[in-house]
Formats: structure tokens, C-alpha cells, sequence
């Protein structure tokens, strides 16, 4: 149990385009779930709090209008990157929260923008 | 700030138990430790967690000291498969989904 799914788990796009990532909790319910974003030999760093029929919650110096995040039921949550750039380019990954308030969190999605 | 303080990396033979130390000496009454595990280019695996006992699953022991200012995460039996970097994120529980703030944990490499 408590298994998170990520679609795509990569993706390729051009610049000033826009993609979306699909985060769902296949076997359990989630108000709230997380997104991270990852870079090169980094740490996970959380971009936002995505919550169930609510607006999400982002961290300091995340741009909201850019990252566009939409969480219209209790196992789906989106990231959409907006006008993407090369410096957007990712490993991009999110989490929600199951049982015994323990997170799991998706495989990631790999964004690269040319 | 992460809340945790540990080695950026660790050797271990493989079969051996490879013992992995965290610093948490701020950490508040009502915080756990929880452990995860990231290997390369997957998302974190939760391993364990725990308040103040020690505990064990099916995939490590979590060793917690008395005044709680530490602990440790043993994997009792380490393969080539356990090679990952090792976080440790102190939390609070029952208190809904909460953000979990990552160091920059420890690289755990298994040798043959």
C-alpha cells in the first residue's frame, strides 16, 4: 500500500512551452500532497503545498503564476511548468500523505527544456 | 533549515551492517525522526521512523538515544542494493501533512 504515481516519469520540451505533471496516491487518499524539484547532486527542495479544493501553498521565491498547481480531487494533483525555460530543466517530484502520517513519494519526473 | 546534521558520505562492505549517524540536538518533545532513503534518480523511499523507543522493520533498526539529540539507522545486512543517499528529517506527527525539509542526508556506497 501507499503507493504514489508520477506521469510522465520524463519529458522533453522546447522553450516557452508549457507541461504538466500528474502526481496521483493510487491506493490511498491525500488532501495534501507536496512538490519538490531536485537539481544536479542537490537536495530536495519543496516548491509548494497542493491542497484538495483549495489553492496551493508555495515557498518563498516560487513563482506561482509559473508553476501552476491544480488539486481537483483526493488522489490527483498537477504541476504545470508554464513558459518553460532551460534553467526549469528538473528532476521534479512530488508526495502525499498516508497512513500513519508517513509521506511517500512519487518515482519524479525528468524535465528537460531545450 | 533542515534540523538534522549528518556525514556526507560512508563506505560499508557489502554483508556488513552499515550504521548511519544524524544529529537532531534541537529536536522538540513531540518530533520524530524519520529516515528515507534516495537512490539515483528516484524518489526518496521511506524506511522507518520513530519517537523515542527504538524500532525495527523489514528493512532497518532505528536507534534513538535517551536525551533523543541523536540516533542512528542500521541496516543490518547491506547489499550493493542499499547503495543511496540516506536522509534524516525530524517532524512532528498528528498534526496533518507537513512539509518535510531535507538536508543534504548522507551518501551511503555498499562495496563489493
Amino acid at each position: 500500500g501507499a503507493v504514489v504515481s508520477q506521469h510522465p516519469s520524463r519529458v522533453i520540451c522546447k522553450s516557452g512551452t508549457s507541461v504538466k505533471i500528474e502526481c496521483r496516491s493510487l491506493d490511498f487518499q491525500a488532501t495534501t500532497m507536496f512538490w519538490y524539484r531536485q537539481f544536479p547532486k542537490q537536495s530536495l527542495m519543496l516548491m509548494a503545498t497542493s491542497n484538495e479544493g483549495s489553492k496551493a501553498t508555495y515557498e518563498q521565491g516560487v513563482e506561482k503564476d509559473k508553476f501552476l498547481i491544480n488539486h481537483a480531487s483526493l488522489t490527483l494533483s498537477t504541476l504545470t511548468v508554464t513558459s518553460a525555460h532551460p534553467e526549469d530543466s528538473s528532476f521534479y517530484i512530488c508526495s502525499a500523505e498516508g497512513r500513519a502520517d508517513t509521506q511517500y513519494f512519487g518515482p519524479g519526473t525528468r524535465l528537460t527544456v531545450l | 533549515d533542515a534540523k538534522t546534521t549528518q556525514p556526507p558520505s560512508m563506505d560499508c562492505a557489502e554483508g556488513r551492517a552499515a550504521n548511519l549517524p544524524c544529529n537532531h540536538s534541537t529536536i522538540s518533545g513531540n518530533e520524530y525522526v524519520y529516515w528515507y532513503r534516495q537512490i539515483h534518480s528516484q524518489g526518496p523511499q521511506y524506511i522507518i521512523h520513530g519517537l523515542k523507543n527504538n524500532e525495527t522493520n523489514e528493512m532497518a533498526s532505528l536507534i534513538i538515544t535517551e536525551d533523543r539529540k541523536s540516533s542512528t539507522l542500521i541496516l543490518p545486512h547491506a547489499t550493493l542494493r542499499d547503495t543511496a543517499v540516506y536522509y534524516c528529517i525530524v517532524r512532528v506527527k498528528g498534526q496533518g501533512a507537513q512539509k518535510l525539509v531535507f538536508g543534504q542526508g548522507t551518501r551511503l556506497t555498499i562495496n563489493p
